[in-house]
């Protein structure tokens, strides 16, 4: 069965903590990543994206995540929070020629000052 | 360019009751694909359509339905409303609806049940 799953429900850290979050996934085939974000109020915005070829990531915001393919894992990380990283990440997963994605239940990040 | 427009953004219905949530796409995108957003389980995919064809479907009941106009606007309806639908349901457009080209999300509709 496909699925993703975020085992880190609730992350509290202080600003210029580095920050890993998880995500594994479960999908038959070839997959593309994603990691959304959805500041509180605001739409889902897409962090980074996985296809192919390098491995690690770089998306907006200093954010970077690691597709590593032996452990169905793609973590996402940040050097060095700030407050305004405050919001709720999701991992998700689709076949390149679908259109349908599935989403880990997401990560709640807070950073306080 | 105009982003991913649903309306409205917050609805309070009565059990029993059905519903109409509306979503304008980016212009130019031709598929929109709806999901459901609970605090428990996530964005649950409800389905997608492309150019007025219901294309794919989640594993929700069939009082969820969906249409597609042949301007890409999309509608939802709910009919027999339960309060586990309360939910924010959440639009989203791409241009060809594979998730390689990637998707814009809507900021939701927010629907109380009560």
């Amino acid at each position: 069965a496909q699925s993703v799953s975020q085992h880190n429900h609730h992350v509290i850290l202080s600003e210029a903590a580095s920050l890993e979050l998880g995500c594994n996934y479960s999908y038959g085939g070839t997959v593309n990543l994603f990691w959304y974000v959805q500041y509180p109020g605001q739409h889902l915005q897409l962090l980074l994206k996985y296809f192919s070829g390098d491995p690690l990531v770089k998306g907006i915001k200093g954010f970077e995540a690691e597709f590593i393919k032996s452990k169905f894992s793609f973590n996402l990380r940040k050097p060095s929070v700030q407050w305004s990283d405050t919001a709720e990440y999701f991992c998700a997963a689709g076949g390149p020629n679908t259109d349908k994605l599935i989403f880990g239940t997401g990560t709640r990040l807070q950073v306080f000052p | 360019k105009a982003g991913v427009t649903q309306t409205p953004r917050y609805l309070i219905k009565t059990r029993g009751q059905q519903v109409t949530l509306s979503c304008s796409p980016i212009s130019g995108h031709r598929s929109v694909s709806w999901y459901q957003q609970t605090p428990g389980q996530g964005l649950q995919f409800l389905f997608e359509y492309f150019s007025e064809t219901q294309r794919n479907k989640g594993n929700f009941p069939g009082r969820f339905s969906g249409r597609q106009f042949s301007n890409s606007r999309s509608e939802m309806n709910v009919s027999t409303l339960e309060l586990g639908d309360s939910a924010l349901y959440l639009c989203a457009s791409s241009s060809q609806g594979q998730t390689t080209y990637g998707y814009t999300f809507g900021s939701g509709t927010r629907l109380t049940v009560v």
